[in-house]
């Protein structure tokens, strides 16, 4: 167990919907990132948050958004879901965000599937 | 130009064998970290072992060994003695500089463990 809590495992929903997907870092992890890993594109990191402001983006869609609550734990807002963002949405959190050592543990994922 | 190179799509190993894994990278900048994760058919990412570009020795975490070669820009992971549960897609990752960047990750390796 990475210690990451990722909430839903699983979600089903219609194109055109919006889904959120939620996560909690590891006890005292500052930092998340989201990652989607789909069949085409591989492993992509979306966004970083860093103590609540958002620290880098990567290949984020714009109907894409997160944040991250006082509280640490994030959340990532998927909007006008298309088939093509099935996928398997990760987040990992780590200690700090400045280094490049800095380890990054994963949680579960949530599978997402739009039909 | 990709990031991260991995060229074994897939591996068949006998159980008991070493293995090694192909990673070869691509970075301008002289500080960066190179991972290794582990992602069974359940579908979570496992960190295995982390190697810093300004590290002297190679990396050893049990039965798992980064043979790091800088100057061929490669990081290959060797498992040590396979087991059957070491049956699994195995990720290369790297992040840059600040560190302030998600994770770049390669394609992977299906690695198949056979009794």
């Amino acid at each position: 167990d990475s210690g990451v809590t990722q909430t839903p495992k699983h979600l089903i929903t219609a194109t055109g919907q919006r889904v959120t997907l939620r996560c909690s870092p590891r006890s005292g992890d500052l930092s998340v990132y989201w990652y989607q890993q789909s069949l085409d594109q591989g492993l992509q990191f979306l966004i970083q948050y860093y103590n609540g402001e958002e620290r880098a983006k990567g290949n984020i869609l714009e109907r894409f958004s997160a944040q991250q609550f006082p509280d640490l734990h994030s959340e990532l807002n998927l909007s006008s879901l298309e088939l093509g963002d099935s996928a398997l949405y990760f987040c990992a959190s780590s200690v700090s965000s400045d280094r490049a050592n800095t380890e990054a543990f994963f949680g579960q994922g949530t599978r997402l599937t739009v039909v | 130009a990709q990031k991260i190179t991995q060229t074994q799509p897939g591996m068949f190993v006998q159980e008991k064998e070493a293995v090694t894994l192909d990673c070869t990278y691509d970075t301008s900048d002289p500080s960066y970290g190179l991972f290794w994760y582990k992602q069974p058919s359940s579908g979570e990412m496992i960190f295995l072992i982390y190697q810093g570009s300004y590290d002297q020795q190679n990396a050893t975490e049990g039965r798992y060994s980064l043979n790091f070669q800088k100057a061929r820009k490669s990081a290959n992971l060797v498992i040590s003695a396979s087991q059957l549960g070491d049956s699994a897609m195995y990720f290369c990752a790297m992040r840059e500089g600040g560190g302030a960047d998600g994770l770049t990750f390669g394609k992977g390796t299906h690695l198949i463990i056979q009794p």
